[in-house]
């Protein structure tokens, strides 16, 4: 079975810093896809990123980047440059092999503070 | 194009009551979702469908029924609804079998079983 874990209910971070919100999962499949989501408090999931379990490199996308340790099973989101726009919850989730089912985390709450 | 829309919005219903929450895509994709998201809890996938005529259980299918009306529309019915059913409920859709490729995810709807 596959599993994601957030172990960081909530964090906060000051604006214009980087913050590391933690990801990390367990699945037996030999190929997966890792993604990160933002829900604002308007209700929206929004896609940010993906990491596939075979990419060499980490996912970068603008401001968010993925620092993937594949042996640790981590998929780590990095938000450079913080801004106050950037409070929200944020999932953790992943893709098995049978390319089907989404399985995410329990979410961790950023509050950018001015 | 729309992406995925959902309806109602918001739903108030009595314990009991049935319902169903429709769910449409119009970027073509074969898989599509069924999720239920409780306060402060990430995603929890009750039912999928891989294409259409196909539909198959997910984490907490009990309570529910769904039909893949076509490719473009996954539709979730509740026969008698409990209080414990009260939350967010998101449609998603995804292309068929590409494990780098995210779903899109519907607003949202809110139903509330008294």
């Amino acid at each position: 079975a596959q599993k994601i874990t957030q172990t960081q209910p909530g964090m906060f971070v000051q604006e214009k810093e980087a913050v590391t919100l933690d990801c990390t999962y367990d699945t037996s499949d030999p190929s997966y896809g890792l993604f990160w989501y933002k829900q604002p408090s308007s209700g929206e999931m929004i896609f940010l990123i993906y990491q596939g379990s075979y990419d060499q490199q980490n996912a970068t996308e603008g401001r968010y980047s993925l620092n993937f340790q594949k042996a640790r099973k981590s998929a780590n989101l990095v938000i450079s440059a913080s801004q106050l726009g950037d409070s929200a919850m944020y999932f953790c989730a992943m893709r098995g092999w049978d390319g089907q089912n989404f399985v995410f985390g329990p979410g961790t709450r950023l509050s950018v503070l001015p | 194009n729309a992406g995925v829309t959902q309806t109602p919005k918001f739903q108030v219903l009595k314990t009991g009551q049935s319902m169903t929450l429709q769910c449409a895509q119009d970027m073509n994709h074969n898989s599509m979702y069924w999720y239920r998201q409780d306060p402060g809890m990430g995603l929890r996938l009750i039912y999928y469908s891989a294409s259409e005529g196909t539909t198959d259980k997910g984490e907490v299918p009990n309570g529910y029924n769904v039909s893949r009306l076509n490719k473009r529309e996954f539709s979730l019915r509740l026969e008698s609804a409990a209080p414990s059913q009260t939350s967010v409920y998101f449609c998603a859709s995804s292309p068929w079998d590409s494990r780098g490729e995210t779903q899109y995810f519907g607003p949202g709807t809110r139903l509330l079983v008294l």
